[in-house]
């Protein structure tokens, strides 16, 4: 099943643009991933922000976890074309390692 | 490090044959295995929970008769499609974990298997 809901499902911006998504999520959990998609490949991790963290870096992402609004969004700053891909986060309810997904952000740079 | 191989990558069959997908942890441990399942611009659905030298956990919905999970040892796990048919063309993929390791939760994944089923 799925507990997670992004928005936007879709976002085009221009290269160079921050890009913004948003997971939110129902239950309680032990932390939230963010992982990137391809087209039609297999996901790449991206960061992972346990629950007592409020904000994280690398690189140009910046992933924010609100606990109390059971929320996180994902912050790409500056743009570029080869971040094209589809943004999934994924929480993890407790310390094992089932995770259940969000629908998906499939965001496009426009060059 | 961290890397986690499939076979095949693609793979066309005839409806009603069995077909065969590997999941490798090439340099660490799995002691955990996960399944899932994607259709075209859909998320990930978790099929199946497997622990090494342990019977796979199946998720509700998913008949663990027809997909056979066998995760003999911390570096190896198959699925099985058994009889397949054209409902089953999907992509699957697999993620290991190793809870030894540092990493907490992280899950590595593999780059996924196309399916299709004629």
């Amino acid at each position: 099943s799925q507990q997670g809901e992004e928005d936007p499902q879709a976002l085009s911006i221009q290269e160079g643009e921050n890009a913004t998504m948003n997971c939110s999520y129902k239950t309680s959990i032990n932390n939230l991933q963010w992982y990137r998609q391809n087209s039609g490949r297999g996901l790449v991790h991206l960061i992972l922000i346990r629950s007592n963290e409020r904000e994280k870096h690398s690189g140009r992402l910046r992933v924010t976890l609100d606990t109390s609004k059971k929320s996180s969004s994902l912050l790409i700053t500056a743009s570029r074309a080869a971040d094209t891909a589809s943004y999934f986060c994924a929480t993890a309810l407790d310390s094992n390692y089932q995770l259940i997904w969000g629908a998906g952000t499939k965001l496009i740079i426009k060059p | 490090g961290a890397v986690v191989s499939q076979h095949p990558s693609w793979v066309i069959c005839k409806s009603g044959t069995s077909v065969k997908i590997e999941c490798r942890s090439l340099d660490f441990q799995a002691t955990t295995m996960f399944w899932y399942r994607q259709f075209p611009k859909q998320s990930l659905m978790l099929m199946a929970t497997s622990n090494e030298g342990s019977k796979a956990t199946y998720e509700q919905g998913v008949e663990k008769d027809k997909f056979l999970i066998n995760h003999a040892s911390l570096t190896l796990s198959t699925l099985t499609v058994t009889s397949a048919h054209p409902e089953d063309s999907s992509f699957y993929i697999c993620s290991a974990g190793d809870r030894g390791l540092a990493w907490g939760n992280e899950q590595f994944f593999g780059p996924g298997t196309r399916l299709t089923v004629l």
